[in-house]
C-alpha cells in the first residue's frame, strides 16, 4: 500500500464548478502538506502549502487538512479552463534526514470544459 | 529567471550510454532534491543535499545513478549504462525552510529522458 493515495481520475467538471480533490495518508509522521498543479510535460508548481490540520484560503483555491483522519482536499471554486491539469499533493514529515522529503500522490487528471 | 533551471529540457540515448544532468537551484535556498517522474504517476524521491552534503539517497536509486553538488551550488545527476527503464522525466527541486519550520520546495521543468 502506497503511503499516499489519490484518486487518478480523470475528473470533468464545467466552467465555472466547484471543484474537489482528495488524498489520504497513513504515515502519521506527515506534519507539512501541499498542492502542486502540473501542466502536461512541465514541471510541478506549488500552489499550497499548509502546516498540521486547518484550512488555509488563496484567491479561489482553498486547502483543507485534517490530520485525524489522514486525509487532505483541495477545492477550486469558480474553475476555469486554464485550471485543467494534473493535481498532485505531497507531503511531508517533520525532522530528522527526511526533513523536506515530499511523499507525493499519484495525481488527479482535471479537466475543465468551457 | 530566478527559478529553477534544468538542463537539457529533452535527452534521447541510446541504450548503454551515459548521460548527465544539470540544475541550477532558486540562488538562496540550500537544500536540493532530486526526483523522477514516469507517466501517470506522482515523482518519486532520488536523493537529497543539503548544501555540499548528500543526505539521503533512495533505494530506488542504483548504482548506476550517481549525484553532486559541488560547492553547495549547482548539481549533476549521472546515469551510467543507461536502461530502457531510465526513461521518465527528472525533477530538481530547490527549498529553504519556512517559518513553521517546514520546507517550500520549488520544481524545475524537468529534464525528459528517452532511452531507446
Amino acid at each position: 500500500q502506497k503511503e499516499v493515495e489519490q484518486d487518478p481520475g480523470p475528473l470533468s467538471v464545467p466552467e465555472g464548478a466547484i471543484v474537489s480533490l482528495n488524498c489520504t495518508y497513513s504515515n502519521s509522521a506527515f506534519q507539512y502538506f501541499m498542492w502542486y498543479r502540473q501542466y502536461s510535460r512541465k514541471g510541478p508548481e506549488l500552489l499550497m502549502y499548509t502546516y498540521s490540520s486547518g484550512n488555509k484560503e488563496d484567491g479561489r483555491f482553498t486547502a483543507q487538512v485534517d490530520k485525524s483522519s489522514k486525509y487532505i482536499s483541495l477545492f477550486i471554486r469558480d474553475s476555469q479552463p486554464s485550471d485543467s491539469a494534473t493535481y498532485l499533493c505531497a507531503m511531508s514529515a517533520a525532522g530528522g534526514t527526511s526533513y523536506g522529503k515530499l511523499t507525493f500522490g499519484q495525481g488527479t487528471i482535471l479537466t475543465v470544459h468551457p | 529567471d530566478t527559478g529553477v533551471s534544468q538542463n537539457p529540457r529533452h535527452k534521447i540515448t541510446k541504450r548503454g550510454q551515459n548521460v548527465t544532468f544539470r540544475c541550477d537551484p532558486i540562488s538562496e535556498h540550500n537544500r536540493l532534491y532530486w526526483y523522477r517522474q514516469t507517466l501517470g504517476q506522482g515523482p518519486e524521491f532520488l536523493t537529497y543535499f543539503q548544501n555540499e552534503a548528500q543526505l539521503e539517497k533512495s533505494r530506488l536509486l542504483s548504482d548506476r545513478f550517481s549525484a553532486e553538488r559541488p560547492k553547495g551550488s549547482f548539481s549533476t545527476l549521472e546515469i551510467q549504462r543507461t536502461e530502457q527503464g531510465d526513461s521518465a522525466m527528472y525533477l530538481c527541486a530547490s527549498s529553504t525552510r519556512t517559518g513553521s519550520g517546514g520546507t517550500e520546495a520549488f520544481f524545475g521543468q524537468g529534464t525528459r529522458l528517452t532511452v531507446v
